[in-house]
Formats: structure tokens, C-alpha cells, sequence
């Protein structure tokens, strides 16, 4: 079965600095592979999603995720972060054409000023 | 563009009872998700209805019941309400072809007493 996993629960970061959120993803093929962005109280905004091509796909808001085969990951990036970017972070997993997503439990990102 | 609206935004219900959650899909999808999201966690995914039939399941019990209108807006029906379904229920809609782009609404916010 397919399974998300983000190893960091809570991520701080100041403001202006680097950002990088892990996600591997457990599957045999090559999957759909998302990042969503969850505000408080709020529904999911899809940043970025990866089907096939280059391995480095550009979003949202400046953020951009890479997606590695050999070690089933797709990690976020943001060079710079703002304080509205604190959020909850989730990756998600899709199957195939017209599949579920699956997801991970998510990173919460904390940006200090 | 219309985006993915949810009503009502929050709800309480008490156990035992019956609850129906509406969404309206973004305009030009013909497929709608709905997930589930407890607390803590990233959503799990309940259910797809394609053009008005159930299109994939996920582990969830026959009590939790949807279904899709013509004009591809959703109902998500849960029977015998338990104090484990309190969770944000998160609809998302999507076309078939676009890569499996899941666009998420604002989500309905159920407690159980």
C-alpha cells in the first residue's frame, strides 16, 4: 500500500532563512506526488505537484520541491522564508489517473521574527 | 471561477445522529473527493464519486454514504453519528485529465457530543 511519510513534526525557522520540508513517499512506480498548505481553520491550497518530466517543479509563493527516485522522496524548498508562511505543510501521494491522494500527518512550519 | 465552497462551516451533533455536509465543485469538474481530517492528523480519504457514481472507497464504514448531482455538487451523509467522527471534512473537486489536480475547499468543521 502506498504511505507519506514527513519525519519532522514541527519545523522553526527564522525569518529570511532557508527552508526544506521532507517527504517520502512509499510506492513501486512513479507517483503523483503533491505539497498542500493547510492555514489554521482553513482548507488545503495546492503549492506544487510533480508528475513526470523535470525533477525540480516550481511553485506557489516561491516555493519549488525536488523529487528524488532513488530515495522516494519529494522534498519542499523555499530559500527565504516570510512570516506568512507559517502553516501546516502536507504531501500527498496519488496512485494513478483518477486515484485518491494519500497523505502524510503533515509539518507544522513556526517562523520567528 | 467559482472556487470549492462547503456547507454548513461548522456543525455539532450528538451521537447516534445524522448528518448530511454539502460541497459545491469548482466550476467545469466532473469529480469530487470528500476526506476526512482528525485532529492532528493529514486527511484520509472517505470517498470519489465520477459523474455521479462512487469511483474508489477508502476504509471507512457503510455509514458514511455521498452522492454526486448532475450538476457534480456532493452530499456526504454520515448515519449513527460516533464521538470519533468529530474531524474537518474536506471536499475536493477535480477534472478528469488535468493530472489529478484535487482542488480542496474550505472544509466543514463536525463535532460529536
Amino acid at each position: 500500500a502506498q504511505s507519506v511519510t514527513q519525519p519532522d513534526i514541527h519545523i522553526t525557522v527564522s525569518e529570511g532563512a532557508s527552508l526544506e520540508l521532507r517527504c517520502n513517499y512509499s510506492y513501486g512506480a512513479t507517483p503523483y506526488l503533491f505539497w498542500y498548505v493547510q492555514s489554521p481553520g482553513q482548507g488545503l491550497q495546492l503549492l506544487l505537484k510533480y508528475f513526470s518530466g523535470d525533477t525540480l517543479v516550481q511553485g506557489i509563493k516561491g516555493f519549488e520541491a525536488e523529487f528524488k527516485r532513488s530515495q522516494s522522496s519529494f522534498n519542499l524548498r523555499k530559500p527565504s522564508v516570510h512570516w506568512s508562511d507559517a502553516a501546516e505543510y502536507f504531501c500527498a501521494v496519488a496512485k494513478e489517473y483518477g486515484n485518491k491522494l494519500v497523505f502524510g500527518a503533515g509539518t507544522i512550519l513556526r517562523v520567528k521574527s | 471561477e467559482t472556487g470549492v465552497t462547503q456547507s454548513p462551516t461548522h456543525l455539532i451533533k450528538t451521537r447516534g445522529q445524522q448528518v448530511t455536509l454539502r460541497c459545491s465543485s469548482q466550476s467545469g469538474h466532473n469529480t469530487v473527493s470528500w476526506y476526512q481530517q482528525a485532529l492532528g492528523q493529514g486527511p484520509q480519504f472517505i470517498f470519489q464519486y465520477y459523474r455521479e457514481e462512487e469511483n474508489g472507497r477508502g476504509n471507512f464504514p457503510p455509514r458514511f454514504s455521498g452522492l454526486q448531482f448532475p450538476n457534480y455538487s456532493s452530499e456526504l451523509n454520515v448515519n449513527a453519528l460516533e464521538l470519533d467522527d468529530s474531524a474537518l471534512y474536506l471536499c475536493a473537486s477535480s477534472l478528469r485529465g488535468d493530472q489529478e489536480t484535487q482542488y480542496f475547499g474550505p472544509g466543514t468543521r463536525l463535532l460529536v457530543l
